[in-house]
């Protein structure tokens, strides 16, 4: 399994403002995901990050909301622009193996948006 | 298209006793299922997979989970619980023949267990 570092673990947030997610791997991986799990549900995909490529995004997320970047095989990170307090949640990166579809997950970055 | 369903929002257990959470799932394809668990302020972990094989399946921290294709279902197990299984339990399937084919998750389920 990888090892995920993700940065901020949590943060508190004004209205307006816009946040970087960043997510270190300890390995290379060709695909990172980014999820968001909102207060008591499940987890949502945002997105798919290849490195060398642009993001690909789920239905409902746009990238003008969630840039992401993957500029290398072990780093991305995930902006939240231009937040409201509905953009409260949990933001999850992730890897896994194309072959067998587990994931492996950081520990989250527990967004409070007032 | 994939979907996941968790029936029981939550799972109450005494501590020794036998634990089911259960989950049911559909996918077009062959399905890949998997559970997680998440305690709080965590992230999620990996608690066990079925690709193939054996319909019984083990996994960490004592847990086990059968698939049963017939009824759809791919329940998690434990023969005693212990307190600290307390925790949020995610099940969840991809489609094995779409190679792209993203991680769907279930709604969670709290499992509870008390001394």
């Amino acid at each position: 399994s990888a090892v995920i570092s993700q940065k901020p673990s949590r943060d508190i947030c004004q209205r307006g403002t816009s946040l970087t997610i960043q997510c270190q791997v300890d390995s290379q991986v060709t695909m990172m995901f980014w999820y968001r799990q909102q207060p008591g549900q499940s987890l949502t995909l945002i997105a798919t990050a290849n490195q060398g490529s642009e993001a690909t995004y789920e239905s409902g997320f746009v990238i003008d909301k969630f840039p992401i970047s993957r500029p290398n095989l072990t780093f991305s990170t995930l902006t939240v622009s231009n937040m409201s307090p509905e953009d409260s949640s949990i933001y999850l990166c992730s890897v896994g193996g194309l072959n067998t579809g587990e994931l492996f997950f950081g520990e989250g970055s527990r967004l409070t948006v007032l | 298209a994939q979907s996941v369903a968790q029936p029981e929002d939550q799972v109450n257990v005494a501590e020794g006793n036998p634990l089911t959470v259960k989950c049911t799932y559909s996918v077009s394809g062959n399905p890949y299922l998997f559970w997680y668990v998440q305690y709080p302020n965590r992230g999620l972990q990996f608690l066990l997979k079925y690709i193939t094989g054996d319909n019984l399946v083990k996994g960490s921290y004592g847990f086990e989970a059968e698939f049963n294709k017939s009824q759809t279902s791919f329940h998690l197990k434990k023969p005693s619980a212990l307190v600290s299984d307390s925790a949020l339990y995610f099940c969840a399937v991809r489609d094995g023949y779409n190679q792209g084919g993203k991680l769907i998750f279930g709604q969670g389920t709290e499992l509870s267990v008390k001394p």
